[in-house]
């Protein structure tokens, strides 16, 4: 069985700061793992993912995610946060000998950016 | 490329009546997905077809849901009759499948429905 898990529900970090956005995972092989954004009233958008390769991904907005295969966890950074990321996000996975299936997403950590 | 399209955006109908919502995925992609948003439960993935066929309808929440994919370029998504419980955001998503390869999916705006 696939899942994800996001323990955070809010996250609250000032303009400027560094940001983390923690996501852990359950997989039986090995991981695609994906983020995604939603600004209200929106739908999700795609950010970045880690299929193979460099542990360290690259996504839209500056954001980034490290993989950790010893600790199954695919968290989402920005060295210096904006006002403007204050959104929902959600992380995503699905195990790579799953066939055609869906992504199984978190339950989404609201992210709040203060002034 | 226009993304994935769905209509309406805003849905206001009464309990007990027909709800219809559409969705266009975006062009060569052959699988599409169903999603219902509500502050209580999160996103729920209610059904998805891989190349117009349903794969996958197990989330969807009782008779009165149904879908449709007559061809790879539209889905509906019907609710005969609505409840004021139904009253959620409807996305739909696409992606493309191929050969063992992932992609990722791709979101519409959403339709927001209210049912009174």
């Amino acid at each position: 069985a696939q899942s994800v898990a996001q323990p955070e529900d809010q996250v609250n970090v000032a303009e400027g700061n560094p940001l983390t956005v923690k996501c852990t995972y359950s997989v039986s092989g090995n991981p695609y793992l994906f983020w995604y954004v939603q600004y209200p009233n929106r739908g999700l958008q795609f950010l970045l993912k880690y299929i193979t390769g460099d542990n360290l991904v690259k996504g839209s907005y500056g954001f980034e995610a490290e993989f950790n295969k010893s600790q199954t966890s695919f968290h989402l950074k920005k060295p210096s946060a904006l006002v403007s990321d204050s959104a929902l996000y959600f992380c995503a996975v699905r195990d790579q000998y799953s066939g055609n299936t869906p992504l199984v997403f978190g339950k989404g950590t609201r992210l709040s950016v203060i002034a | 490329d226009a993304g994935v399209i769905q209509s309406p955006r805003h849905e206001v109908t009464e309990m007990g009546q027909e709800v219809t919502l559409r969705c266009k995925p975006i062009s060569g992609h052959n699988s599409l997905f169903w999603y219902r948003q509500t502050m209580m439960r999160g996103l729920e993935l209610l059904i998805y077809f891989n190349n117009n066929v349903p794969i996958d309808d197990s989330g969807m929440p009782e008779d009165r849901f149904s879908a449709k994919m007559p061809n790879a370029s539209f889905s509906t998504l019907k609710i005969q009759p609505s409840e004021p419980r139904d009253s959620a955001v409807y996305f739909c998503a696409s992606s493309l499948m191929a050969g063992g390869s992932y992609n990722e999916q791709f979101f519409g705006p959403g339709t927001r429905l209210t049912v009174l």
